[in-house]
């Protein structure tokens, strides 16, 4: 079964730093894209970005473009999303996600999200 | 940036009653086009890839069609559980792919 376990909720001031985590199992992690998606509260899904375990490759939507930093550790089995210095308007729900082949393909598996409050 | 559009915003249909999903894209995805269910409080679930083909473990109740520009999900004899957002996204032409705004579906 393919899992993808998210690291807990943070509450950070603006300014701070953060970089949260998605572990995944069950599927070989470096032969499969993951995305990241945001959610701000009470709005839709956002597509951010996405990379591929394997090399590291990494695509971004323009609007996140320099304003987040995606990675991976494969022999963690683990994706990362950092910010280096938040705003308030970061709050958000964001969900890593598997995408289900090659990387023009959708998600067909998903965290369960982690919630970023930034309030000072 | 591919903008994707559905319609109704929200949509309020009776149990065991059939409800239609629109789903636009501002130019041709083919059939690049996923269906995702969010129930209160969850993550979203991937429903329909390839405009209609249902993922693993989807209920036949839930059906897509749909090519090109225009597409639509079917939810036959609603149940209470249907209770969600829906939303679609396109997978065709990155970056990004993009989702459309949802539609809420309520059970009346």
């Amino acid at each position: 079964e393919v899992l993808l376990v998210q690291s807990g909720e943070e509450v950070k001031k603006p300014g701070e730093s953060l970089k949260i985590s998605c572990k995944g199992s069950g599927y070989r992690f470096g032969s499969y894209w993951i995305g990241w998606v945001r959610q701000r509260p009470g709005k839709g899904l956002e597509w951010m970005g996405m990379i591929f375990p394997g090399d590291s490759d990494t695509r971004f939507s323009p609007s996140f473009r320099g304003q987040v930093t995606i990675s991976a550790d494969k022999s963690l089995t683990t994706a990362y999303l950092q910010w280096s210095s938040l705003k308030a308007s970061d709050s958000a729900i964001y969900y890593c996600a598997k995408i289900r082949e090659g990387y023009s393909d959708p998600f067909d598996s998903w965290g369960q999200g982690t919630r970023v409050t930034v309030s000072s | 940036e591919i903008v994707m559009t559905q319609s109704p915003a929200t949509l309020s249909v009776s149990p065991g009653e059939r409800a239609t999903l629109s789903c636009w894209a501002s130019q041709s995805i083919t059939t690049n086009l996923a269906w995702y269910q969010q129930r209160p409080g969850q993550a979203p679930r991937l429903l329909i890839f390839g405009a209609s083909t249902r993922a693993t473990g989807i209920p036949v109740r839930f059906s897509g069609s749909g090519s090109g520009t225009e597409f639509t999900l079917t939810i036959d004899n609603l149940q209470p559980d249907d209770l969600a957002i829906y939303y679609c996204q396109q997978y065709n032409r990155w970056p990004p792919y993009s989702f459309g705004q949802g539609t809420k579906l309520e059970i009346k």
